[in-house]
This record gives C-alpha cells, structure tokens and sequence, in this order.
C-alpha cells in the first residue's frame, strides 16, 4: 500500500500563474481532504470530498480555490491567480469513512509546498 | 470554540535521554479526542498516539506515552529513549465527538532537535 501519493512535492509559481495540486488516497479510501498549513501554524482544513462530490468547503477561500475528485483519476487542488500568500504546505489526507464516533484515523500525504515568487 | 496550545516552539534532546512535550487546551465539553502527529522532514504526518477523553488511562505506544490530565486540559508527550529518527515537528490536535475526523483542531507545532 503506497499510502496518500502526492505530487509535486515542491510547486514554483509566479505572481498571476495557476497551481494544480494533485493527491491520490490510499487505496480503499474514497474519502479525501486537504489542509493548508502556513508557516508556524497548524494545518486548517480546506475541504472534504468523496468521488464527484465536494462534501464541505468550508474551509476553502471563496475566490481563485478549487477542488475536485473526479470518478477517475487524482484528487485536484486547484489555486487560479496565485499571490505570496498562497506559499504554504498543501496536505491531503484520506479515510475510509467519516462522521463515525469515535471512528478512523486520517492518513495524510508528504504534503506539496507552494512557493509563490 | 476550542483551541489548542504548543508553547514550545524548538525542544533538543540528547539521544537516548527521554523529552516532554506540552500541549494544553481549551474547550468546554467533556468528551473529545486528542492526538499528537510527528511531520518528519519527508513532511508526511503520520499519527503518534491518540486518547479518548473518557478513558483516564493514559495512552502508550512503545517508547510514546501521553500524560492527560483532564482537569488541567494538559496533553504532553513524552517520548523515551529518544533516537535520531525521532527529530521532527510534533503537533498536538484535538476533535470534538460532534465534528467528523476531518474536522481537528491542531497546534502550531514543536520541533524536537535530537542531540547525536
């Protein structure tokens, strides 16, 4: 089992440029999520989706952020128009199922850093 | 709202000596989750240990045990017999039982320097 794949590992972009985040969940897992984490801060979360569907966004910035997960095919982190602040670490993570009490544990990636020139 | 707190920003440690690691937190309900997860320089994070509130024994997974004490909101890590490969940030994070297990609630992180 490869675990949470993602890629690249480390995204250079300028200033108006798009960057496509890509994460591949574990294999059995249809649950995916990702995380920003800022320097010196915690991650917070962004957004849930399962296979075609955005679950909660609540997390994500309302303009230039997307996300998808397609039937087939990786997970997409998609940031339009990038700014310095978007230069942070992008986490995904994925489960097998959610909402249970006391139920799963989250598996995260090696994460992608975003550095915006 | 919850929040949680890692007030040590940088530990070292000498190998093979044991190191504590604080986290505290706020929240006003009586039963939660809480977890502490290691980010290697790979920057995978990968789960540590986990405690249920409700349980008053401590958790322990091999050289990593918790010291939970619920009245104080205290959840410290210590780990034994600290190796090389245990250099990293650790982040303390908590879940309330009413939000999904996407929904965790994390500190800024410490990084744990390992003294050769």
């Amino acid at each position: 089992n490869a675990g949470v794949m993602q890629n690249p590992r480390h995204l250079v972009r300028r200033r108006g440029q798009e960057a496509r985040l890509r994460c591949s969940p574990m294999k059995g897992h249809s649950h995916v999520y990702w995380y920003r984490q800022l320097p010196e801060e915690g991650l917070k979360f962004m957004v849930y989706l399962q296979k075609e569907n955005i679950i909660d966004e609540s997390g994500m910035p309302k303009e230039r952020f997307s996300a998808e997960f397609p039937k087939e095919g990786p997970s997409i982190l998609r940031i339009q128009q990038v700014v310095r602040g978007d230069s942070a670490a992008y986490f995904c993570a994925s489960s097998t199922r959610t909402g249970e009490y006391g139920a799963n544990v989250l598996t995260f990636g090696a994460g992608s850093r975003l550095t915006v020139l | 709202a919850q929040t949680v707190t890692q007030s040590q920003p940088e530990m070292s440690v000498q190998e093979a000596e044991t190191v504590t690691l604080s986290c505290t937190y706020d929240t006003s309900e009586s039963d939660y989750y809480l977890f502490w997860y290691k980010q290697p320089p790979s920057r995978q994070m990968i789960l540590v240990i986990r405690q249920e509130a409700y349980k008053q024994q401590n958790a322990t997974e091999n050289r990593f045990s918790v010291n939970f004490q619920k009245a104080a909101k205290s959840f410290s890590l210590k780990i034994s017999d600290s190796q090389l490969g245990d250099a990293a940030m650790y982040f303390c994070a908590y879940r309330s039982p009413m939000d999904s297990n996407y929904q965790l609630i994390w500190g800024a992180g410490t990084k744990l320097i390992i003294k050769p």
